[in-house]
């Protein structure tokens, strides 16, 4: 059993290059989720998705795009990448509202 | 707006022994969900413990319990028997409303972490 994986495991981007992080999870849970971690800051969400075709915002969503065309999958893209977009990226799902998030093993990633 | 708030920021423990991280969180919601994630140097989240708010009873998962407390907002774990695997960051989280109108997805709060080390 995977869960969920990300893609790809660290990345090194010069800023103002574009960035998809991958999630794919394969518990055919219906919602997704991306967060960021920073240091002394805990985990923020970026963007959510409730099931295929929806996405919504989360606290922190400028600079960050999502999109949700089947079940499995929840990309992450940064359209033009900034020195504060360096952060641990965290890929979620849960089955419904109320249930567990399950996180994937996370992306980090720098903006020189 | 929920907050949790988690005021050890580093606390240590020796093998065997017992200890209790301390979390308390503010909301003016009557139905919710918290819970305890791990996070060893691996990076991975991985979920410790869950408590929903309309039970009484303590939540325990082998080693792990947890102290409920309702009325006070509070949300401490206690680590029994420590291990030295048991060294990691460890974050209590908050759970209540739906995002979207009529979503599955939740609103999960996470408080800024507490860093357990567990020594010989």
């Amino acid at each position: 059993i995977a869960g969920i994986t990300q893609a790809p495991t660290s990345q090194i981007l010069a800023a103002g290059r574009r960035m998809t992080l991958r999630c794919t999870q394969d518990m055919r849970h219906n919602a997704m989720y991306w967060y960021r971690q920073d240091l002394g800051l805990g985990l923020r969400l970026i963007h959510y998705s409730n099931t295929a075709g929806t996405t919504g915002k989360g606290e922190v969503p400028d600079g960050y795009s999502v999109s949700r065309a089947n079940t499995d999958d929840f990309p992450l893209t940064l359209a033009s990448a900034v020195p504060s977009q360096t952060s641990v990226y965290f890929c979620a799902s849960s089955r419904t509202h109320g249930n567990t998030q399950y996180f994937g093993p996370g992306t980090r990633l720098t903006v020189l | 707006a929920q907050t949790v708030t988690q005021s050890q920021p580093e606390m240590s423990v020796q093998e065997a022994e017992t200890v209790t991280l301390s979390c308390t969180y503010d909301t003016s919601e009557s139905n919710y969900y918290l819970f305890w994630y791990k996070q060893p140097p691996s990076r991975q989240m991985i979920l410790v413990i869950r408590q929903e708010a309309y039970k009484q009873q303590n939540a325990t998962e082998n080693r792990f319990s947890v102290n409920f407390q309702k009325a006070a907002k509070s949300f401490s774990l206690k680590i029994s028997d420590s291990q030295l695997g048991d060294t990691a960051m460890y974050f209590c989280a908050f759970m209540t409303r739906r995002l979207g109108d009529t979503g599955t997805a939740s609103k999960l709060t996470f408080g800024t972490g507490t860093r357990l080390q567990v020594t010989l």
